[in-house]
């Protein structure tokens, strides 16, 4: 069956830290990949999206995923976190061609302290 | 409106009941999503829509779960015999589907049941 890990659940980090935040998925075609993010009171919005071409992508505020097709991994990374950074991040996956169905991970809530 | 709208923010009800949630997608979106999300974890697929009809509703968990758009816009998820398990926010989405882009989703604030 179609799944998306998420391997963290939670992640406390310092302003300045780094982050890299884990996405394994399993899928037998091929496929768009997301991830989305959740800050506090509010709703769901795409963070950023691979869909084909450079691996590495780049999103807003200065988020970036690798997509490593070998490892079936689509990693979120940020050299340098903000308290803003505090939300609940999920990566997504969906089949090309397949009717935009996506599958959600599990989610990983990341508390940045000030 | 600009978004996704959904109605009713909560919805509380007592088990057995009968329950209409609501959703208004991005005018122009042809792909319409519900998902259902438990605490602590991330957003269950339950069906979506390519116009008028369901295209996918493999993730619906039973039959007192069914989903509608009969004009290819608005669309009202209904759940009959509420069970405390419901309990739930319930996400709507909207996409602008074409074979070309990636499908991705537009959230709206999802409708929050509580089933006593």
């Amino acid at each position: 069956a179609q799944s998306v890990s998420q391997h963290n659940h939670h992640v406390i980090l310092s302003e300045a830290a780094s982050l890299e935040l884990g996405c394994n998925y399993s899928y037998g075609g091929t496929v768009n990949l997301f991830w989305y993010v959740q800050y506090p009171g509010q709703h769901l919005q795409l963070l950023l999206k691979y869909f084909s071409g450079d691996p590495l992508v780049k999103g807003i505020k200065g988020f970036e995923a690798e997509f490593i097709k070998s490892k079936f991994s689509f990693n979120l990374r940020k050299p340098s976190v903000q308290w803003s950074d505090t939300a609940e991040y999920f990566c997504a996956v969906n089949e090309k061609g397949g009717g935009f169905k996506t599958i959600f991970g599990a989610g990983t809530r990341l508390f940045v302290k000030a | 409106g600009a978004g996704v709208s959904q109605t009713p923010s909560n919805k509380v009800t007592e088990k057995g009941k009968y329950v209409e949630l609501r959703c208004d997608p991005i005018s122009g979106h042809t792909a319409l999503y519900w998902y259902r999300q438990s605490l602590g974890q991330g957003p269950e697929f339950l069906i979506y829509f390519q116009g008028t009809g369901a295209a996918d509703d493999s993730g619906l968990p039973n039959d007192r779960f069914f989903a509608v758009r009969p004009e290819g816009s608005v669309s009202t998820l209904k759940i009959q015999r509420t069970e405390r398990g419901d309990s739930a926010v319930y996400l709507c989405a909207s996409s602008f589907y074409t074979d070309a882009n990636t499908g991705e989703l537009f959230f709206g604030e999802g409708s929050r049941l509580t089933v006593l």
